[in-house]
């Protein structure tokens, strides 16, 4: 299966500039989604195809990336967006997520 | 709009199965794929497999093999997982998920926690 490798935890101030890694152990094209859960919620769709916005989701969030290398990257980031981000890939059989990001704000 | 409602809180108890729901709105049913997606207590997300409603065919994840028996209702627009063999392994949430054309999960269900305990 194809593993992908998140940072576990990450605080930032409110106002700054965030970048969320995630490292595939093999090429997953651009077939590279993130999603945001917050706490007690289902997660919810913010990026996919590496870098295509979800409909509705704030233009603070940005995605790039292809092959074995993305981001996510929200600038600035606002309080709201404490939560954990995954990312998931579906070029390879199965499908399957990194381990999550933690984000909290200072 | 499109929204998938499952069904609610189960405490089972352990060797017991247990099937939750998930029901479909807002979008043909029997187009998308519909996967599961497991979520145990503090850990990230699982993918249990996924069932076409169309015509009913499903693929698992090895792990969840016998585990996991995923069906679909079309005159309900539902799809089901029965969990079997219960152990507080299986103890977490499952999440339904909507399969987009452009293969991610542009839907999910709200969850079911599932917790097995005698």
């Amino acid at each position: 299966d194809t593993v992908l490798t998140q940072s576990p935890a990450l605080a930032v101030s409110p106002g700054e500039r965030v970048t969320i890694s995630c490292r595939a152990s093999e090429s997953v094209s651009t077939l590279m989604h993130w999603y945001q859960q917050k706490p007690g919620q289902q997660p919810t769709l913010l990026i996919y195809l590496a870098s295509n916005l979800e409909s509705g989701v704030p233009a603070r969030f940005s995605g790039s990336g292809s092959g074995t290398d993305f981001t996510l990257t929200i600038d600035p980031v606002e309080a709201d967006d404490t939560a954990t981000y995954y990312c998931q890939q579906s070029w390879n059989d199965p499908p399957t997520f990194g381990g999550g990001t933690k984000l909290e704000l200072k | 709009q499109v929204q998938l409602q499952q069904s609610g809180t189960e405490l089972v108890k352990p060797a017991s199965s247990v099937k939750i729901s998930c029901k479909a709105s807002g979008y043909t049913f029997t187009s998308n794929y519909m996967h599961w997606i497991r979520q145990q207590p503090g850990n990230g997300l699982e993918w249990i497999g996924w069932i076409y409603p169309g015509n009913g065919n499903t693929k698992y994840n090895q792990k969840f093999d016998g585990k996991a028996t995923l069906t679909a209702d079309k005159s309900s627009s539902t799809a089901y997982m029965q969990l079997s063999s219960l152990t507080s392994e299986d103890s977490a949430v499952y999440f339904c998920a909507r399969l987009s054309y452009g293969s991610y999960f542009d839907y999910w269900g709200q969850g079911v926690m599932v917790t097995v305990s005698s």
